[in-house]
């Protein structure tokens, strides 16, 4: 079956360190997106790629890096420079175009103690 | 930035009917509606584009006012299964860009 996989889906780490999350997606889209969730503010998007080797930064992409090598993949690092990176991360893909719509993988709940 | 979603909360019996609204600071080729149920992916429930068009649910109904940037999502008869938090979706105008950013959400709770 087809769908977008983000793994792990519980994740902890201590203050400083950097950490990668994944997010495959075997739908053949070429648009990837990431987004933090956090309570009361809605989905906020850190970076978003269009096509593999090029991806553009979102709202709030301080303290994160994206790289898309696959067209399948677009794995995030929250880096030691992202001041409070405890959250709920979204990853999402689509076809291009105004009228699609976005498929959404389970989340990962990173906790940064 | 981010579109803007009102009321933010709201507590419905069920058989009740709910307004949910979304509103953009640009203008909109598109915008789309999703529900997410606490700690899980948001599921897609419709699109509607200029023109009037719409794709989507069957029991769920939205306008989107292309002048005022503006959509509402109408649910009626609520169920218990409507409860959740519901966002919209815009696609950035931006030519050659698909920026897909969603509004800052509105969480809904139907009580038996």
């Amino acid at each position: 079956d087809g769908g977008i996989t983000q793994s792990p889906k519980y994740l902890f780490r201590k203050e400083g360190q950097n950490v990668t999350l994944s997010c495959e997606q075997n739908l053949n889209h070429d648009a990837m997106y990431w987004y933090r969730q956090d309570p009361g503010q809605g989905l906020r998007l850190i970076y978003y790629s269009q096509i593999v080797n090029d991806f553009q930064k979102g709202d709030i992409a301080e303290g994160y890096s994206v790289s898309r090598e696959k067209k399948e993949s677009f794995p995030l690092t929250v880096t030691s420079a992202q001041k409070n990176p405890t959250a709920f991360y979204l990853c999402a893909s689509s076809q291009i175009g105004v009228d699609t719509e976005a498929f959404f993988g389970q989340g990962t709940r990173l906790t940064v103690v | 930035q981010q579109p803007v979603q009102s009321p933010q909360a709201v507590i419905l019996r069920e058989g009740e009917d709910a307004v949910i609204n979304c509103s953009s600071s640009k203008a909109l080729y598109s915008v789309h509606w999703y529900r997410q149920k606490h700690g899980e992916a948001p599921v897609f429930l419709m699109i509607l584009l200029k023109g009037g068009e719409q794709k989507g649910h069957e029991k769920i109904s939205a306008s989107f006012n292309e002048k005022k940037q503006q959509s509402s999502l109408y649910l009626t008869a609520s169920q218990l299964s409507y409860s959740g938090t519901y966002f919209c979706g815009v696609r950035g105008t931006t030519s050659g860009t698909y920026k897909y950013i969603f509004g800052t959400g509105t969480r809904l709770k139907v009580l038996a």
